[in-house]
């Protein structure tokens, strides 16, 4: 069975400073990860996808994921915070195998909190 | 930027009613998905739906739920009679036709429904 962990329920961050938002997942097989952030009152926006290749992604507004195959950890980073990326963060993983399931497992979610 | 839509934004019913969450996915999107959230919990895959037909559901979905693409835009989610654990946000999301693409799910704003 997939699963995915959000270890951190809560990040604070400084303005300016490098931040990380941590997820490990577990799965038999490849996996696609993904990163989605949620604003208030809004739905989940994508932020960025590890399926194939180079290791290292690069998504939207800045944020990056490294893929970890012997750690089995996406790690979302960002090299210099914003009071803006304040949101909700969800990892995900969607298990790749002979057939055709595209559901996708979140994780619990990690509250990430940038402090002017 | 085309977006995933969903109507309403909030839901209050009775219980044992039924009720129908409405969803127009991103335009020439060929995968159509329903997940839930219920409050303070992670977002939970429901159902898939391509070439009209449910590819894949969950064990949450049971026999009270039902979706319909009813024409070339809309996608229903039916709860038959509504319970109180019902109660959560549901979102929408849809997935490209373009190779490469198609792993990625662009979601919506969700609907809250509560169930008194």
């Amino acid at each position: 069975a997939q699963s995915v962990a959000q270890p951190e329920d809560q990040v604070n961050v400084a303005e300016g400073n490098p931040l990380t938002v941590k997820c490990t997942y577990s799965v038999s097989g490849n996996p696609y990860l993904f990163w989605y952030v949620q604003y208030p009152n809004r739905g989940l926006q994508f932020l960025l996808k590890y399926i194939t290749g180079d290791n290292l992604v690069k998504g939207s507004y800045g944020f990056e994921a490294e893929f970890n195959k012997s750690q089995t950890s996406f790690h979302l980073k960002k090299p210099s915070a914003l009071v803006s990326d304040s949101a909700l963060y969800f990892c995900a993983v969607r298990y790749i195998s002979s057939g055709s399931a595209r559901q996708l497992t979140f994780g619990s979610g990690t509250q990430l909190t940038v402090l002017p | 930027e085309p977006e995933v839509t969903q109507t309403p934004s909030h839901q209050v019913t009775q219980m044992g009613q039924e009720v129908i969450l409405r969803c127009v996915p991103i335009s020439n999107h060929l995968y159509f998905y329903w997940y839930r959230q219920i409050l303070g919990q992670k977002v939970e895959f429901l159902v898939s739906f391509y070439n009209n037909e449910i590819s894949e559901k969950s064990e949450i979905f049971d026999d009270q739920f039902s979706v319909e693409r009813p024409d070339g835009s809309n996608f229903t989610l039916k709860i038959r009679s509504t319970k109180l654990e019902d109660s959560a946000m549901y979102f929408c999301a849809s997935s490209p036709r373009t190779s490469g693409e198609q792993e990625t799910q662009y979601f919506g704003p969700g609907t809250r429904l509560l169930v008194l």
